[in-house]
């Protein structure tokens, strides 16, 4: 099926330590998003691309950083300067005007 | 930024009423989108609608832009209308450069 999918969907993090979250698409999207969510809140964007091998920085792009090296796949690597990684991770992908969203990850601190 | 408020913050309904979700924005936006996100976090666009009216089923939206407001009304409501709504605007550049609200929790009782 069609679609986006995100990996793992729980993931933990040691102090000091650098994780990244996968996100894969088979919808032939070129522009692809990570937007981080907090309890009660709405969410918010984090880093962008919209073809291979460019990005942008999003509203809360400090301690993350992202990759694009192919059309399909745009991993998102929490790294140890983001001092408050714990949320809900959602990775999204645009077709002409909508945008389909994966399950999401849920990163915690150990 | 422009700031968006949605209400109520919370909702209890029993099966099958009808509701009304409202986004207020403190400007004008280029468009406004809504979403759903379920109780597993799974997120769903529901509608682009810059202006007018659009419906979807059970589902219909509002926008005035002149008036800087978007409605949501869900008709004849059931459990799996159960989640988070939120409304969402493109403040220019890629289309998922969103600003969210903080969400609308919607419980449908049986």
């Amino acid at each position: 099926d069609g679609g986006i999918t995100q990996s793992p969907k729980y993931l933990f993090r040691k102090e000091g330590q650098n994780v990244t979250l996968s996100c894969e698409q088979n919808l032939n999207h070129d522009a692809m998003y990570w937007y981080r969510q907090d309890p009660g809140q709405g969410l918010r964007l984090i880093y962008y691309s919209q073809i291979v091998n460019d990005f942008q920085k999003g509203d809360i792009a400090e301690g993350y950083s992202v990759s694009r090296e192919k059309k399909e796949s745009f991993p998102l690597t929490v790294t140890s300067a983001q001092k408050n990684p714990t949320a809900f991770y959602l990775c999204a992908s645009q077709g002409s005007i909508k945008l389909f969203f994966g399950s999401g990850t849920q990163l915690s601190v150990l | 930024g422009i700031q968006v408020e949605q209400s109520p913050p919370d909702l209890i309904l029993q099966e099958g009423a009808n509701s009304t979700l409202r986004c207020n924005f403190s400007d004008s936006v280029n468009n406004l989108q809504w979403f759903h996100q379920n109780p597993w976090g799974q997120l769903i666009n529901l509608f682009y609608i810059p202006s007018g009216t659009k419906q979807n089923g059970r589902l219909s939206a509002t926008t005035v832009a002149t008036e800087r407001y978007s409605l949501l009304y869900i008709s004849s409501s059931q459990t799996t209308d159960s989640g988070v709504y939120f409304c969402a605007y493109n403040y220019g550049g890629s289309q998922g450069n969103l600003i969210f609200g903080k969400g609308t929790k919607l419980s449908v009782k049986p």
